[in-house]
C-alpha cells in the first residue's frame, strides 16, 4: 500500500525558476528519501534525510522534514528543463525496513 | 554508482503464459530486493520484499502464487508472473539495496509487460 500523498499532482514551470514539491505521509518514519523518475524509466534516488533532521541541502536540491506534522518538501532552485520528471517521496518506517512511496509530482520545467 | 540490472525491458506474451523478470544488482551485494508495480502515471506500489535465501514478503492484496519470487543470491532475484492475464499487463520495477533502511534503494530500468 502507498504510505502518502504528494502535492501538487502536476507542477509546470519556467526555467530558472524554483520548484517545490510536498510529501505527507502518515506513519512514524525512520527515515525518508526522494526520488525521480524519468518517464518509463527506473527510479533514481537524489537525498535522504533522517527522522531527527529538519533540512538538508545536496546541490541544487533542499529538503525539510517535519515529523510533528509527518510532512516533507522537496525544493529544487534554478530549475532547468533536464529537471522534467516525477519526484516521488518514500519512507522507511521504524518497524519494517521496507519503503512505500508516495503518489508523485510531475514536474514540468518549460525552456 | 551502484547498478541494477534489470532484464528484459520489454515483453509482450499470450494470456495463460508465464513471464520471468530478472533483477541483478551488478556491484555490489544486495541483501533486500524490492518488487514494484507501476500504473500509468501512478505511483509505486509494493509488491513484495525479499531477503537473499529467504522466503519473499508479500504486500496484502498480492497472490504469492502467481507472482513468484526468487532470491537465490545476493545479486540475483527474479519475478515471475505465472498463468499471466491481460490484468497483469503492467511496469513492473526491481530495486536492491545493500544494508538497513537507512540505504537508498537503487532501481532497474522497469520492465513493461503487456499480454494480449
Amino acid at each position: 500500500s502507498q504510505q502518502g500523498e504528494e502535492d501538487p499532482q502536476a507542477l509546470s514551470i519556467q526555467e530558472g525558476e524554483n520548484a517545490t514539491m510536498n510529501c505527507s505521509y502518515k506513519t512514524s518514519i525512520n527515515n525518508l528519501q526522494w526520488y525521480r523518475q524519468n518517464s518509463g524509466r527506473g527510479l533514481v534516488h537524489l537525498i535522504l534525510i533522517r527522522s531527527n533532521e529538519r533540512e538538508k541541502h545536496s546541490g541544487r536540491l533542499r529538503v525539510t522534514l517535519d515529523t510533528s506534522k509527518k510532512s516533507s518538501s522537496l525544493l529544487i532552485t534554478a530549475s532547468r528543463a533536464a529537471d522534467t520528471a516525477s519526484y516521488f517521496c518514500a519512507t522507511v518506517s521504524y518497524n519494517n525496513n521496507d519503503m512505500r512511496f508516495g503518489a508523485g509530482t510531475r514536474l514540468t520545467v518549460k525552456p | 554508482g551502484a547498478v541494477v540490472s534489470q532484464h528484459p525491458s520489454r515483453v509482450i506474451c499470450k494470456s495463460g503464459t508465464s513471464v520471468k523478470i530478472e533483477c541483478r544488482s551488478l556491484d555490489f551485494q544486495a541483501t533486500t530486493m524490492f518488487w514494484y508495480r507501476q500504473f500509468p502515471k501512478q505511483s509505486l506500489m509494493l509488491m513484495a520484499t525479499s531477503n537473499e535465501g529467504s522466503k519473499a514478503t508479500y504486500e496484502q492484496g498480492v497472490e504469492k502464487d502467481k507472482f513468484l519470487i526468487n532470491h537465490a543470491s545476493l545479486t540475483l532475484s527474479t519475478l515471475t508472473v505465472t498463468s499471466a492475464h491481460p490484468e497483469d499487463s503492467s511496469f513492473y520495477i526491481c530495486s536492491a539495496r545493500w544494508g538497513t533502511g537507512y540505504s537508498p534503494l537503487h532501481f532497474g530500468n522497469g520492465t513493461r509487460l503487456t499480454v494480449t
